[in-house]
C-alpha cells in the first residue's frame, strides 16, 4: 500500500526566509502527486500537481514543488514566505487506476514575524 | 460557480446515535469524494461516489456509508456513533471523468463531537 510521508510536523520560518516542506511516498510506480494548503478552520485548496512533464511544478502564490523519481521525493518550496502562508500544508498521492487520495500527516508552516 | 458546501457546519451527538451529513458539490461535477480529519489519524478517504455509484472506498467499517443522488449531491451516514467519530468530515468535488489527476475541491467541512 501506498504511504507519503511529510518528515516535520511543524517549519517555524522568519517572515520572508525561503522555506522548504519535505515529502516522501513509497511507491516506485507511476503516481500523481499533490500539495494542498490548509487555512486555520477551512477547507483544503490545490496548491499543486505533478502528472506529468516537467519536474519542476509552478502553484499558487509562489509556490514550486520538484518531482524526484529516484528519491521518490516531492519537496515544496518558497523563496519568500508571508505572514499569511500560515497554514498547514498537506503531501498527497493518487494511484493513476482510483480516485484514492492518500494523505501525508501534514506539516504546519509557522511564521515568525 | 459556487463552490462546495457541507452541512451542518457543526454537529454534536451522543454515543450510539446516528448521524447523516450532506454535501452539494461544485455544479457539473459528478465525483464526490469523504475524508475523515482528525488530530491523530490525519486525513483519511473514506469513499467516492460517481454517477450514484460507489467506486472507491477506504478502510472504514460499515457503519460509514454513503449515498449520491441523481443531481450528484451526496450524503454520508454514520450509525452507532463511538467517541473515536469525533472529526472533522471534509467532502470534495471533482469532475470525475479525467482520472485521479483530477483537482478535488474541498467544503469546508462539518465538525462531529461525539461525547
Amino acid at each position: 500500500a501506498q504511504s507519503v510521508t511529510q518528515l516535520d510536523s511543524q517549519v517555524p520560518v522568519f517572515e520572508e526566509a525561503p522555506v522548504e516542506l519535505r515529502c516522501n511516498y513509497s511507491s516506485s510506480v507511476s503516481v500523481y502527486l499533490f500539495w494542498y494548503v490548509q487555512y486555520p478552520n477551512q477547507g483544503l485548496q490545490l496548491l499543486l500537481k505533478y502528472l506529468s512533464g516537467s519536474t519542476l511544478v509552478k502553484g499558487i502564490n509562489g509556490f514550486e514543488a520538484e518531482f524526484n523519481k529516484s528519491q521518490t521525493s516531492f519537496h515544496l518550496r518558497k523563496p519568500s514566505v508571508h505572514i499569511s502562508d500560515t497554514a498547514e500544508y498537506f503531501c498527497a498521492v493518487s494511484d493513476p487506476s482510483n480516485y484514492q487520495l492518500i494523505w501525508g500527516a501534514g506539516t504546519k508552516l509557522i511564521i515568525k514575524p | 460557480k459556487a463552490g462546495v458546501t457541507q452541512t451542518p457546519r457543526y454537529l454534536i451527538k451522543t454515543r450510539g446515535q446516528q448521524v447523516t451529513l450532506s454535501c452539494s458539490p461544485i455544479s457539473g461535477h459528478r465525483s464526490v469524494s469523504w475524508y475523515q480529519q482528525t488530530p491523530g489519524q490525519g486525513l483519511q478517504f473514506l469513499f467516492e461516489y460517481f454517477s450514484e455509484t460507489q467506486r472507491n472506498k477506504g478502510n472504514f467499517p460499515g457503519r460509514f456509508s454513503g449515498r449520491q443522488f441523481s443531481n450528484s449531491r451526496s450524503e454520508m451516514n454514520v450509525s452507532t456513533l463511538e467517541l473515536g467519530d469525533s472529526a472533522l468530515y471534509l467532502c470534495a468535488s471533482s469532475p470525475g471523468t479525467s482520472g485521479s489527476g483530477e483537482t478535488q475541491y474541498f467544503g469546508p467541512g462539518t465538525r462531529l463531537l461525539v461525547l
